[in-house]
């Protein structure tokens, strides 16, 4: 299994620019969630997905768009990218009915840069 | 989303004993979790607590937990410089988890 996987690595946008981050993950978990991660702010949660067609908003979800059309994959679209956007993003799945409760894992992250 | 506070840093001598704090306000957690981020990683889970247990051992890591005061710490015994790493208490909440800000934990030889 490749677990969560997460492309690009890393990314540099203007202000003003689109662009959608992957996330896809083959365990066959239910829930995928976005967090973004900014220093001394821990991570906080943008949008989160119970399974396919379902999304929800979490704590921080404006300037973001999410969609799940299958289970595996649950992109992330920045509509016009501003400076606050700058920030570490991680996506995490886990799997509903797991032993350790709501285990996250994590996929390595997108690092991107808005100028 | 609630509340969860973390000391921001500790430093500690290899060998020693660390012990890192947390505090959280959302007393329907179920389970309670601390993940470890190594520098330029993504989050690996460490280790948890069920609610209704008050200790659980593993290894080198003891999590205590005092679900009255909703206090949970997290103990590594013998400490080595391979645990430097941010360390973040998140308590469940729904179909996530709530995140402190990490505690970046530094041992010196």
């Amino acid at each position: 299994n490749a677990g969560v996987t997460q492309t690009p690595k890393f990314q540099v946008l203007k202000t003003g620019q689109s662009m959608t981050l992957q996330c896809a993950q083959d365990m066959n978990h239910e829930y995928m969630s976005w967090y973004r991660q900014d220093p001394g702010m821990g991570l906080r949660l943008i949008h989160y997905s119970v399974g396919a067609g379902i999304t929800d908003q979490g704590e921080v979800p404006n300037g973001y768009n999410v969609s799940r059309s299958t289970t595996e994959d649950f992109p992330l679209r920045l509509l016009s990218a501003a400076p606050s956007q700058t920030s570490v993003y991680f996506c995490a799945s886990s799997k509903r009915g797991s032993r350790v409760g709501f285990e996250q894992f994590f996929g390595p992250g997108t690092r991107l840069t808005v100028l | 989303g609630e509340d969860v506070e973390q000391s921001l840093f500790l430093s500690v001598r290899e060998g020693d004993s660390s012990v890192i704090n947390c505090t959280y306000t959302d007393s329907s957690s179920t389970y309670l979790y601390w993940y470890k981020q190594e520098p330029g990683a993504g989050l690996q889970l460490l280790t948890y607590i069920f609610s209704n247990m008050d200790m659980k051992q593993d290894q080198r890591l003891t999590v205590l937990l005092n679900k009255k005061d909703k206090h949970l710490s997290l103990r590594i015994a013998d400490t080595q410089t391979g645990d430097s790493a941010i360390y973040f208490c998140a308590p469940d909440s729904g179909y996530a988890l709530n995140f402190g800000k990490g505690t970046s934990l530094l041992v010196t030889p």
